[in-house]
């Protein structure tokens, strides 16, 4: 059972525009939420997190909104950049908990020229 | 450069055999986790260590083991192979426990592992 989802595995997008990444979660208890970016031959780069008593957390051109209620998490991009064609991960945790970070499979983000 | 090293970058052996990947953390992080990425599958967690210590298990095989020496190197060690353990295994650190906000785990680049 997939308790991170990101049910779209690529989204294109043009240069400029607005990439909108969606991610789900099943667990209700998972209170800490991370995006990773990842380029081909490369590890896992850490983008931006947020906990779970906050719904908005910012940094430059990416915002990630957390609707508790909802169990949806979505990682904004404004404006998007050839440089940021990747996969990116969602991933969640329990703070304190014993499961490390459960990622979801990934969306290929593709900036379109 | 995260700063976490794996070796070797490319592994490629034949069913039955047993290998070991290794892994330095960054300096300063106590903590040691080990992910599997199959084709068309996400980050699988494997294992972490924090402080030499094992702190939780995930997905991990009876076949495969890792162990968090003194000097907080890790060494992932997988026996018996099969063609379907080929995959991306990584290697993360972080300082404190991990899942924390401001705790993130930092990644290496990887060791991909082929079974023939």
């Amino acid at each position: 059972d997939q308790q991170v989802k990101q049910n779209s595995p690529s989204l294109s997008v043009q240069e400029g525009r607005i990439s909108i990444l969606n991610c789900d979660y099943t667990n209700s208890m998972f209170d800490y939420f991370l995006w990773y970016k990842k380029y081909p031959a490369e590890g896992p780069t850490f983008l931006i997190s947020i906990s779970s008593i906050k719904d908005k957390n910012e940094d430059g051109r990416f915002t990630v909104f957390l609707n508790k209620s909802a169990k949806h998490l979505s990682l904004h991009i404004v404006p998007s950049q050839p440089g940021d064609s990747a996969v990116y991960f969602c991933a969640a945790s329990v703070q304190g908990g014993a499961d490390g970070l459960t990622f979801g499979k990934g969306t290929h983000l593709i900036i379109q020229p | 450069d995260s700063g976490v090293t794996q070796t070797p970058k490319h592994l490629i052996t034949a069913t039955g055999q047993r290998v070991t990947l290794r892994c330095s953390p960054r300096s300063g992080d106590l903590s040691v986790y080990w992910y599997q990425q199959s084709l068309d599958q996400g980050l699988q967690f494997l294992i972490q260590y924090y402080n030499g210590e094992e702190r939780a298990k995930g997905n991990i095989l009876e076949r495969f083991s890792a162990q968090q020496f003194p000097d907080l190197h890790s060494e992932l060690n997988l026996s018996s192979l099969e063609l379907g353990d080929s995959a991306l295994y990584f290697c993360a650190s972080s300082v404190g426990q991990g899942g924390y906000e401001g705790t993130e785990a930092f990644f290496g680049q990887g060791t991909r592992l082929t079974v023939v």
